[in-house]
């Protein structure tokens, strides 16, 4: 059974601090992806990382794929309230689509 | 469509009713993916289609559900006898490919309570 560990599942910080959220499994994806759900929606896609060792940058979002392709990070610089919401990182099972999702982060940013 | 579309958004059945729900994918898009969302946070795989063909059913339950992908007709799933632990919502999500990089696009979502 494939699983993939994210933490922290909540974090509460003050407006202007950084974050770091981190998913790690002993399974190798295809790629891992980011999103971001709001109440009562579907999961939007933030990023896709696909080679080891990747680094994209979403303006303050900074992602991180592992060189062996089994763990990702999350990195916020600056944290604002609009930031605020469920984070969840996914798997992508080679060759099938599927995806295998993190337990999310509740993230809280107070102004 | 340029979007998921999921229907209903809420759905009530009292236990052992029948519960049915409808995902259109997004045209163009060869597979359709079902998850299960429970206690908030915890998606589960249930399972996936390409075209009208099962393409891996290793989350679907044993007993009770079943989906389809029909041409021409929204994808659905199917809750035959519901029991309270299946509520839930359910997201059903499309893509053009299986392979890694390709974007799964998420609909909105159904709200199944079992009451």
């Amino acid at each position: 059974t494939q699983l993939l560990e994210q933490s922290p599942q909540f974090l509460s910080i003050q407006e202007g601090e950084n974050l770091t959220v981190y998913c790690n499994s002993s399974s190798v994806f295809s790629s891992l992806q980011w999103y971001r759900q709001e109440p009562g929606e579907g999961p939007v896609l933030l990023v896709t990382v696909v080679t080891g060792g990747e680094v994209k940058k979403l303006k303050r979002l900074t992602f991180q794929f592992g060189d062996a392709r089994k763990d990702s990070s999350l990195h916020i610089t600056a944290a604002q309230p609009g930031d605020t919401g469920l984070y969840l990182c996914a798997g992508v099972i080679p060759n099938t689509g599927k995806l295998i999702f993190g337990q999310g982060t509740t993230l809280q940013v107070k102004p | 469509g340029e979007e998921v579309a999921q229907t209903p958004k809420h759905l009530v059945r009292g236990e052992g009713q029948k519960a049915k729900l409808y995902c259109a994918p997004i045209k163009g898009h060869s597979y359709v993916f079902w998850y299960q969302q429970v206690l908030k946070n915890e998606f589960k795989f249930l399972i996936s289609f390409q075209n009208e063909n099962v393409f891996d059913e290793t989350g679907m339950p044993k007993e009770r559900f079943s989906a389809k992908c029909l041409p021409n007709s929204p994808c659905s799933l199917e809750i035959q006898a519901t029991k309270l632990e299946d509520s839930a919502v359910y997201f059903c999500a499309s893509s053009q490919s299986e392979q890694g990089g390709t974007e799964a696009f998420f609909g909105q979502g159904t709200r199944l309570t079992v009451v």
